[in-house]
């Protein structure tokens, strides 16, 4: 497995603020996504962070949004732009450990105020 | 993108008992399933994943897949209150996309 850290853990923002995730893994892997888990919903894809390149973005979700970017491949970041209640949502980082398996960070929970 | 499907529940069982959840998949090509236990206000937890039709079995927990039926179900024996958590079914589509497609979860309940 992989051990994986997020920060921040837990913020309140206000409405037209931008928050940004980061995401640390404690070894290189190639393969990293983000997540939303909105209340009491299952996981959605926002984007597969691309080491070197712009992310792969899933349908409904924008860079100009959420802009992604992964300088290497233990670090990732996501940014929530221009925040509304409406993102208030629980924010996943996860990698891929051996051929397929994901495993989870412990996940940023957002308040938008 | 296809579709994973579970019962969302609140499926209850007694302390002891065993705990069967459910899920079907839409991409008849997926070839890699898995099980994530979920708390409240935690992130997923991977509790086992299955391959190959039949059944894989690691401590409490028993996977079993048929692709035929596009099928894949978690029985947890000798249930305990501290199972009680949502359970998510993950698949790996045949579709060149690298990450898994989630269920939406099923909540199991051990009343004690």
């Amino acid at each position: 497995s992989a051990v994986i850290s997020q920060k921040p853990s837990r913020d309140i923002c206000q409405r037209g603020t931008s928050l940004t995730i980061q995401c640390q893994v404690d070894s290189q892997v190639t393969m990293m996504f983000w997540y939303r888990q909105q209340p009491g919903q299952s996981l959605t894809l926002i984007a597969t962070a691309n080491q070197g390149s712009e992310a792969t973005y899933e349908s409904g979700f924008v860079i100009d949004k959420f802009p992604i970017s992964r300088p290497n491949l233990t670090f990732s970041t996501l940014t929530v732009s221009n925040m509304s209640p409406e993102d208030s949502s629980i924010y996943l980082c996860s990698v891929v450990v051996g051929k397929e398996t994901q495993y989870f960070g412990p996940g940023t929970r957002l308040l938008v105020l | 993108q296809k579709e994973v499907e579970q019962n969302s529940g609140p499926l209850s069982v007694p302390e002891g008992a065993i705990a069967s959840l459910n899920c079907t998949y839409s991409d008849r090509g997926s070839q890699s399933f898995f099980w994530y236990r979920q708390y409240s206000g935690k992130s997923p937890e991977l509790i086992m994943s299955i391959y190959s039709n039949g059944d894989k079995e690691d401590g409490r927990f028993t996977a079993q897949l048929n692709k035929a039926s596009q099928y894949v179900s978690l029985l947890i024996r000798d249930s305990q209150p501290s199972d009680s958590a949502t359970y998510l079914c993950a698949v790996k589509e045949d579709t060149g996309r690298r990450a898994l497609t989630f269920g939406s979860g099923t909540r199991l309940q051990v009343q004690p």
